[in-house]
C-alpha cells in the first residue's frame, strides 16, 4: 500500500496552472529525502518527469516544476495542454522498516 | 539511450512461479553505478517496488519485505539482461510488472529513469 498520499484527481482548462500535492511523513519526505515525479499516459509505463525534487530530465518541458517543503512535495503544471492528461505519481525513499522505495497513490489530471 | 525490453508469460496458475525477463540495451547489467529493478502496479496496491540487483565489485540484491520469501532477481551477464522469479503466486499477484533502471547514487535519492514496456501478468487457473 502507498505511503505517500496524493489527491485522486485534479482538473484545469487549457492554459491554466494545476498543482498536485504529495504528502508523506517523518520517515520519508519529512526526513529530507528527495522526491521524484512520474507521468503515466494511458496504457504506457511511467516516465520520469522530475527528479531530486525540482530537476527536469532532458526533454521534459519547463511547464513542469517540482518543489518540496516539510513532509510534502508538489508538482505544478503551468500552461496546461491536452497532452498533459495523464496519471502522475510521486516517489521517495522511506527509512522505516517498510520498503525503501515508496510511491504516491497517484493523481489523474484531466484537461477540461 | 537506454532501452528495456520485457518478455514472459501473461498468465500464471496459482501456486506456480511467475518468471519475467528484462533485456537491456544502451547500458550494462554489470554497471558499477546503475541498478536494475522490478516494480509492479495493480489497482489495489498501486505502484509497488519489488526489488533490485546491482553490481559493485560483487552482486547484491535488495527485496521488498512483502515478497522477500518468494522473490529472486538474477542478472544474466551473457545476455545483458535480468530476471524476476516470484514463487507461490496467488491472484493478489495479478498486476502489470515493470522492469526499471535506477542510475545509482545515494539510496535516499534514487529515481527510476528508464522503464520497460510493462507485462500484464494474470494469476488464474
Amino acid at each position: 500500500q502507498s505511503v505517500l498520499t496524493q489527491p485522486p484527481s485534479v482538473s484545469g482548462a487549457p492554459g491554466q496552472r494545476v498543482t498536485i500535492s504529495c504528502t508523506g511523513s517523518s520517515s520519508n519526505i519529512g526526513a529530507g529525502y528527495d522526491v521524484h515525479w512520474y507521468q503515466q499516459l494511458p496504457g504506457t509505463a511511467p516516465k520520469l518527469l522530475i527528479y531530486g525534487n525540482s530537476n527536469r530530465p532532458s526533454g521534459v518541458p519547463d511547464r513542469f516544476s517540482g518543489s518540496k517543503s516539510g513532509t510534502s512535495a508538489s508538482l505544478a503544471i503551468t500552461g496546461l495542454q491536452a497532452e498533459d492528461e495523464a496519471d502522475y505519481y510521486c516517489q521517495s525513499y522511506d527509512s522505516s522498516l517498510s520498503d525503501p522505495y515508496v510511491f504516491g497513490t497517484g493523481t489523474k489530471v484531466t484537461v477540461l | 539511450q537506454v532501452q528495456l525490453q520485457q518478455s514472459g508469460p501473461g498468465l500464471v496458475k496459482p501456486s506456480q512461479t511467475l518468471s519475467l525477463t528484462c533485456a537491456i540495451s544502451g547500458d550494462s547489467v554489470s554497471s558499477n553505478s546503475a541498478a536494475w529493478n522490478w516494480i509492479r502496479q495493480s489497482p489495489s496496491r498501486g505502484l509497488e517496488w519489488l526489488g533490485r540487483t546491482y553490481y559493485r565489485s560483487k552482486w547484491y540484491n535488495d527485496y521488498a519485505v512483502s515478497v522477500k520469501s518468494r522473490i529472486t532477481i538474477n542478472p544474466d551477464t551473457s545476455k545483458n539482461q535480468f530476471s524476476l522469479q516470484l514463487n507461490s503466486v496467488t491472484p493478489e499477484d495479478t498486476a502489470v510488472y515493470y522492469c526499471a533502471r535506477d542510475p545509482g547514487g545515494p539510496r535516499y535519492s534514487i529515481p527510476f529513469d528508464y522503464w520497460g514496456q510493462g507485462t500484464l501478468v494474470t494469476v488464474s487457473s
